[in-house]
């Protein structure tokens, strides 16, 4: 699985937007980019994914660069809630279904 | 119901105890798996089971030993362990389990096992 470089920790104000950074120069053009989150306490749990185009949720939002060898997670406004871990994920359209863990991005957030 | 349940919660064990963990889904998915999680540090993959087949084992010491009895059902069979497997030890599922990249992965909340 091709690897992914994310800043080891942020920091954020409440209601503000959030940008989380992903670098994945070496992304093949059959890997899909995931994002995951963990809070304290709990499981992982999937936020958002996508292939080449910018995608929306009722969470977050994905923007991928044109060239496909970074990507970013958008949280439109952040709550003492968002609080967590978040790891960018790469997954082979070929995988087995494997999800393989980055060192993932600590994100605070202040009241 | 989109939730995956493992029990227990916490676990404490000696060295020569054999236990069990068990993870249980009711959303018809066709592929579970088992996770490690040391403290502060990523999830680590151990094992995938794809319709109630072993299909990925991550070079896992024996000492861990899974089963699936069926689709719903995983269980991680723990014998012998040592401290340093102290850990949070997490499941998971999805639907088909037959490589789609756009599959999403469903966590439990995990169990806190303290080997002593």
């Amino acid at each position: 699985d091709a690897k992914t470089t994310q800043p080891n920790s942020m920091e954020s104000n409440e209601e503000e937007p959030v940008h989380l950074p992903c670098n994945h120069s070496t992304i093949s053009g059959t890997d899909y980019i995931h994002w995951y989150r963990q809070l304290p306490s709990q499981g992982p749990e999937y936020v958002i994914h996508g292939l080449t185009s910018n995608v929306n949720n009722r969470m977050a939002s994905l923007a991928i660069a044109e060239d496909r060898k970074s990507s970013t997670l958008i949280l439109h406004r952040a709550t003492l809630r968002d609080a967590a871990v978040y790891y960018c994920i790469l997954r082979d359209r070929g995988s087995q279904g494997n999800l393989i863990f980055g060192k993932g991005t600590k994100l605070s957030v202040k009241p | 119901d989109t939730e995956v349940t493992q029990t227990p919660k916490h676990l404490v064990m000696g060295m020569t105890n054999k236990k069990s963990l068990k993870c249980e889904q009711h959303m018809g998915h066709r592929a579970m798996y088992w996770y490690k999680q040391k403290a502060k540090k990523p999830p680590e993959l151990m094992f995938v089971y794809s319709y109630e087949k072993l299909s990925i084992n991550e070079s896992v010491p024996s000492r861990f030993s899974p089963e699936c009895p069926n689709s719903s059902l995983l269980n991680l069979h723990l014998h012998a362990l040592q401290p340093e497997d102290s850990a949070l030890y997490l499941c998971a599922s999805s639907q088909a389990g037959t490589g789609g990249s756009d599959e999403k992965l469903f966590f439990g909340s995990g169990t806190q096992l303290s080997v002593l």
